[in-house]
């Protein structure tokens, strides 16, 4: 979906780096999300954000850190990566003014930890 | 704890037919429950929503069922095509809370 980007598209690192995964969005929505899909787990939640003074964490935080830095702009930081870390990231929004949720994705970010 | 179950075994169907996708759930009571469609390397894309009041739901060639009393959903596509090809998400939503997804069932429509 074109109303919601993510940087970098794909990136390779290496173990004990910091990296940070950007996504920005036009969609004028208040909730924000951070994903990570890995094969046969599907899709794990890291981080949301309802507005932009709300973080939570989702069912797997530990490593990752996150920034609302704007309502359109929710980042996801690696403070030191880890090649379990390595994964298909996706950014998505949602509207609280809609219904049931509905989740809007980014392309994805494909990571690579060595 | 909460569970979401799709068959995570492919589903290969002919041209034509109906494929029929299930997704149970246990220790959960949502007020919706959306299907999405993932095509390899790119984010889910939103198909269907159904509520908790709501037996069925279509759209196009889509149908989903929505079993409150089984915790189960079912959804269709009927006369299938290799276009459909993709792996189908099911999640649910109570409420205002976060979305949980179910790992995904891979559909294979052979020509």
């Amino acid at each position: 979906d074109a109303d919601v980007t993510q940087t970098p598209r794909n990136r390779i690192t290496k173990t004990g780096k910091r990296i940070m995964l950007e996504c920005s969005q036009t969609k004028g929505h208040d909730r924000m999300y951070w994903y990570r899909q890995d094969p046969g787990l599907g899709l794990r939640l890291i981080y949301y954000s309802f507005d932009v003074k709300d973080i939570n964490k989702g069912e797997i935080s530990d490593g990752y850190s996150v920034s609302r830095q704007a309502q359109a702009k929710f980042s996801l930081s690696l403070e030191s990566a880890i090649p379990n870390q390595t994964a298909l990231y996706f950014c998505a929004t949602s509207d609280s003014r809609g219904t049931g949720e509905t989740q809007y994705f980014g392309p994805g970010t494909r990571l690579l930890v060595l | 704890s909460q569970k979401i179950e799709q068959n995570s075994e492919a589903l290969n169907i002919q041209e034509g037919k109906t494929a029929t996708l299930t997704c149970n759930y246990t220790n959960y009571s949502p007020a919706y429950l959306q299907w999405y469609r993932q095509d390899p390397g790119r984010g889910p894309v939103f198909l269907l929503l159904i509520r908790e009041n709501e037996k069925e739901k279509r759209k196009e060639r889509l149908k989903v069922t929505f079993d409150t009393t089984l915790k189960q959903s079912l959804f269709h596509i009927t006369a299938s095509q290799p276009a459909d090809s993709a792996t189908y998400l099911c999640a649910l939503a109570g409420g205002y809370q976060k979305v949980t997804f179910g790992t995904g069932t891979k559909l294979q429509v052979i020509p």
